[in-house]
Parts: structure tokens; C-alpha cells; sequence
């Protein structure tokens, strides 16, 4: 069955510093891989994915991750917060040649320091 | 183009009774879904559409829970009855097709708390 693992499930940063959020997943077959955003009383939001070809993939507000097949991992990151990056962080997986659903991580909260 | 729409924004009942979420998708997203989201955890799929009919309903906890996708576009979720592990956020999501790269488009969410 599939999993994913977030670490930290609060990580505090100042504001300008380098942010990292660990998500490693467990899969038979490589994955589809996400991530996603969640604003206070509101939806998720797509950040990023992963499907196949490039492993550095880029997505909206600044932030990137990494596939790391051979570490399965898919960390996200910024090189520099900013205080309107505080929110919670979801890492979530879809298998291949399944119907597909995603399955998330527990969250990651972010929070940024004056 | 309009989001995922989602009513109501919260609710609160009483256990034992009973309580209906609905959700329209973003126009001609063929596939819905409703996550339940309980507090200090990621959604948990319950149920998902392709148009009007159910692909996948493993996660849903057909003893109390319901729901449906007349005419392939709104879509209602019941609880009945609901007992008190009900509270949360529940999520709707819609997508394009069925592919699993596609990216899901999520709605404000419920907010449901079950005293």
C-alpha cells in the first residue's frame, strides 16, 4: 500500500530564510507526486507535480521539489520565505496504473518570523 | 473561471442527526471527489465521480453516509446519522478527466462539527 511520510509536522522559519519540507513516500511503482497548499479556512491548492521527465520541478509562488527516486523522497522548497507563505503543506501521492486517488500526508505547518 | 463551489460553509448538529454538504464542480470537470479532512490530518478520499457514476467508494461508510452526482454535475453528500468522529472539513474536488496526473481543484471545504 502507499504512504506518505511528512516530517515535522510544524516547522517555523524567519522571514528570508531558505524553506524545506520533507515528504518521502513509500510506492511499488514510481508515482505521480504533489504538493499542495492550505490556506486557513480555505481549499487546497495545487503548488506542484511531478509526472514523468524532469526531476526539479517548479511551481507556483517561488517553490520547487525534487524527485529523488532512489532517496523517494519529494522535498519542497523556497530559498526565501516570506510571511505570506504561512500555511499548511500537503505531500500527496497518486500510483500509476491505478484509478488513481490521492493519497496525503498528514500536513505540515508552516509558520514564518518577522 | 469559476471555482469549486461548496454549501454551507459550517454546520453544526447534534449526534443522531442528520446533515447534507453540496458541491458544484468548476464547469465540464467531468470527475468529483469528497475528501473528509478531521483536524491534524491530510483529506481522506470518501468518494469519487466520473459524470454519474461512482468509480471508486472503498473509503465510505456506507452505513451512514451517502452520496450522489445526478446529471453528472452537482453533487450532494448526506450523513445519516452522524455521530460525533464526523467532525470535520469535509472537501470537494473536481478535475478535468481521470487521468492521474490531473490536477484536482478543491473547494473551500464544510466545516462540520457534530456535538
Amino acid at each position: 500500500a502507499q504512504s506518505v511520510t511528512q516530517l515535522g509536522s510544524h516547522v517555523s522559519v524567519s522571514e528570508g530564510a531558505l524553506v524545506l519540507l520533507r515528504c518521502n513516500y513509500s510506492s511499488s511503482v514510481p508515482p505521480y507526486l504533489f504538493w499542495y497548499v492550505q490556506y486557513p479556512n480555505q481549499g487546497l491548492q495545487l503548488l506542484l507535480k511531478y509526472t514523468t521527465g524532469a526531476t526539479l520541478v517548479k511551481g507556483i509562488n517561488g517553490f520547487e521539489a525534487e524527485f529523488k527516486k532512489s532517496e523517494t523522497s519529494f522535498h519542497l522548497t523556497k530559498p526565501s520565505a516570506h510571511m505570506s507563505d504561512a500555511a499548511e503543506y500537503f505531500c500527496a501521492v497518486t500510483k500509476r496504473g491505478s484509478q488513481g486517488n490521492l493519497i496525503f500526508g498528514k500536513g505540515t505547518k508552516l509558520s514564518v518570523k518577522p | 473561471e469559476a471555482g469549486v463551489a461548496q454549501s454551507p460553509r459550517y454546520k453544526i448538529i447534534e449526534k443522531r442527526q442528520s446533515v447534507a454538504f453540496w458541491c458544484n464542480p468548476i464547469s465540464g470537470h467531468a470527475t468529483l471527489y469528497w475528501y473528509q479532512q478531521i483536524l491534524g490530518q491530510g483529506p481522506k478520499l470518501l468518494i469519487q465521480f466520473q459524470n454519474n457514476g461512482v468509480v471508486d467508494d472503498s473509503q465510505l461508510p456506507k452505513d451512514r453516509f451517502s452520496a450522489e452526482r445526478l446529471k453528472g454535475v452537482d453533487s450532494t453528500l448526506k450523513i445519516q446519522p452522524a455521530k460525533l468522529e464526523d467532525s470535520a472539513v469535509y472537501l470537494c474536488a473536481s478535475s478535468s478527466g481521470q487521468l492521474l496526473q490531473e490536477t484536482q481543484y478543491f473547494g473551500p471545504g464544510t466545516r462540520l462539527l457534530v456535538l
